[in-house]
């Protein structure tokens, strides 16, 4: 069975600091592997993809950045950190098949920017 | 550019009953995918179910099922039976097709809350 597992589970970071994110997904070799971000009382916004390491492409632009080295793990980080960051980050996967396919969604990190 | 909304948002219903939430979509694709996830109170999003654009026939799962109505651009998710840990939020979305259908677009959410 695949598995999702994000870290850190929450975060409070003073503006202007630097952030990582990441996820690991196991059990699913060469996945679609996304970015989420979700405001407080907010919908689901997709911020990054990416089909295979080493590739990503940007959504929405955020000041935000995206990385995939390894097949099974994508990192989310930012050298400078705004209040408008806050928020929950999901790591999501989905088969990479098509498009067809469900995404399936990690724990999520709360961020919350100070 | 695809668009999803959910016009309701919220709803209350007795336990037991059944519940019918609304979601409409906007897209120039002739063949998309649409899905309902529901979040909860953790924060944990959970897919429920999902219907082709192609398949006639309304998609259900255990105590989940859908009313697809293509010609209006509709996808409700109907919960019969309902119990008081369905209470959470329930997103509508749609497959992108234009960026080689990797972006998942969601509506804006439908709080439900179940009681005795």
């Amino acid at each position: 069975a695949q598995t999702i597992h994000q870290w850190p589970v929450a975060e409070i970071k003073a503006v202007g600091s630097p952030l990582s994110l990441g996820c690991t997904i196991k059990g699913k070799s060469s996945p679609n592997l996304y970015w989420y971000w979700q405001a407080t009382g907010g919908t689901l916004q997709q911020l990054f993809y990416s089909i295979t390491v080493g590739q990503v492409e940007s959504v929405v632009q955020l000041n935000l950045s995206a990385s995939r080295p390894k097949d099974d793990q994508f990192i989310l980080s930012t050298e400078k950190l705004l209040l408008s960051h806050s928020g929950f980050y999901l790591c999501a996967w989905s088969p990479s098949r098509g498009r067809g396919t469900e995404v399936f969604f990690g724990k999520g990190t709360r961020l919350t920017v100070v | 550019a695809q668009k999803v909304t959910q016009t309701q948002t919220s709803i209350s219903v007795m336990e037991k009953t059944t519940v019918t939430m609304d979601c409409v979509y906007e897209t120039q694709d002739s063949s998309y995918f649409l899905f309902w996830y529901k979040q909860t109170a953790s924060g944990e999003i959970v897919f429920l179910i999902r219907q082709d654009s192609y398949k006639k026939e309304n998609a259900t799962v255990g105590h989940y099922s859908l009313n697809f109505q293509k010609p209006k651009s509709s996808i409700g998710l109907i919960i019969t039976a309902t119990q008081i840990e369905d209470s959470a939020v329930y997103f509508c979305a749609m497959r992108d097709g234009t960026s080689s259908g990797q972006k998942l677009v969601f509506g804006q959410g439908t709080i439900l809350k179940v009681y005795l």
